[in-house]
Order: structure tokens, then C-alpha cells, then sequence
């Protein structure tokens, strides 16, 4: 089957870290480009941050540059994403998502989203 | 950042009827580099459109979406109960790739 399953989400202080995997099954993983897209419940989709097929150029919103880290171990399949330093406005659902199309960032493969909440 | 602004932010139709969405960006989007996707409540957005108007795998030809430049739409002819959900826009032809805040299409 198709899928992609995100895991490592959950309560954390501000300031706190914490390290997102995705796992990929059904396709050809280290043929696609990925990214992370979150979304506050009930809210909008932002786009994160994206990595290449190799993994040797990686992309981040303004909002988390410097404080994430984007990597991935086509050997295993799996998509990282490394938070640091989190803020409160850092709540969200984060999902990882397969590119369509090499160059051209439109997602065609979701996983089911992990909650990362940043609470005191 | 290009901004995407939908319309209308809710939409109440009945089943059977015709649903248009409008997507308005702040600029021009670049060779039509824009994406529709469903969300239904607990679960993922899907992929239903993308370069504007092509459909996605296993998405019904009565979802459509059209335009160009800054104006898009999605259209969904004849409603059936499974297309009652949230719908975003994303451009993608510029970086960063941002989104649209969504239209709900609700029964009404």
C-alpha cells in the first residue's frame, strides 16, 4: 500500500525539541522530493520545509529557519524532521507529503498528520 | 509570498447542485502552478487538481478547475454527499508555496 505514516509528535515545553519521522511504503521513496506542510487544527496548511531526492538541498520557511532541520535516510525509507527551540505558535498537526513532480511542489501522497503541541 | 484568498469562505449547496470556488491570487502565479485539495474532517488533504486543471488520480470528472494568471477556480458540477468538505488552493510557482485559508462547502 501506498502510505505515508508520520510518528514523534506530542507535548513539549517552549524551548523544547523534538525529532518527526515519516515513514514511506509503496513507492519509490529516494525517487521524490518530500516536504513537511502543518496546519493549526481547524486552521490553514503552511508549508515547512522540503528536501530533495538526495537529500543534498533542503528548503525552510522563514518562520522556522535555524531552528528545523529537514533530512532524509533513503535506506530506510524515512523522512526526518527536526524541531528545536519551539515556540507556542509552533502548535500544529505537521504532515509530511510526497512532491508530485520534480520541481513543481504540489503534493500527491499525504501521510495522517503527527500533533506537535508546545505548551507549559 | 504570493497570497491566496478563497471564496466564499463557506459555501451551502444541497446534493445535486453546482459548487463553484474561487481562488484569487496576489499575483500572477507562474505557468499555472496551482493545486486544489480536499480535506475532509480527521484526515489529510487529497490531491484532487493540479497545473490548474488537471485532475488528479481517481478524481471524478465532474471536479474541475480552470484559470490562469490570478484568478482560479474549482467546480464541482453536481454535488454527491462525499464532496462535502473543506477545499484549499496552493500556488506552487513561486517560493515559498503558500496556501489558501480554505472554503468549506457544507450541506445545506
Amino acid at each position: 500500500e501506498v502510505q505515508l505514516l508520520e510518528s514523534g509528535g506530542g507535548l513539549v515545553q517552549p524551548g523544547g525539541s523534538l525529532r518527526l519521522s515519516c515513514a514511506a511504503s509503496g513507492f519509490a521513496f529516494s525517487s521524490n522530493g518530500m516536504s513537511w506542510v502543518r496546519q493549526v487544527p481547524g486552521k490553514g496548511l503552511e508549508w515547512v520545509s522540503s528536501i530533495s531526492r538526495s537529500g543534498d538541498e533542503t528548503y525552510y520557511a522563514d518562520s522556522v529557519k535555524g531552528r528545523f532541520t529537514v533530512s532524509r535516510d533513503n535506506s530506510m525509507n524515512t523522512l526526518y524532521l527536526q524541531v528545536n527551540i519551539l515556540r507556542a505558535e509552533d502548535t500544529a498537526i505537521y504532515y509530511c507529503a510526497k512532491i508530485g513532480v520534480i520541481g513543481n511542489w504540489y503534493y500527491d501522497l499525504w501521510g495522517r498528520g503527527t500533533l506537535v503541541t508546545v505548551s507549559s | 509570498e504570493i497570497v491566496l484568498t478563497q471564496s466564499p469562505g463557506t459555501l451551502s449547496l444541497s446534493p445535486g447542485e453546482r459548487a463553484t470556488l474561487s481562488c484569487r491570487a496576489s499575483q500572477s502565479v507562474s505557468s499555472s502552478r496551482l493545486a486544489w485539495y480536499q480535506q475532509k474532517p480527521g484526515q489529510a488533504p487529497r490531491l484532487l487538481i493540479y497545473g490548474a486543471s488537471n485532475r488528479a488520480t481517481g478524481i471524478p470528472d465532474r471536479l474541475s478547475g480552470s484559470g490562469s494568471g490570478t484568478d482560479f477556480t474549482l467546480t464541482i458540477t453536481r454535488l454527491e454527499p462525499e464532496d462535502f468538505a473543506v477545499y484549499f488552493c496552493q500556488q506552487y510557482g513561486s517560493s515559498p508555496p503558500t496556501f489558501g485559508q480554505g472554503t468549506k462547502v457544507e450541506i445545506k
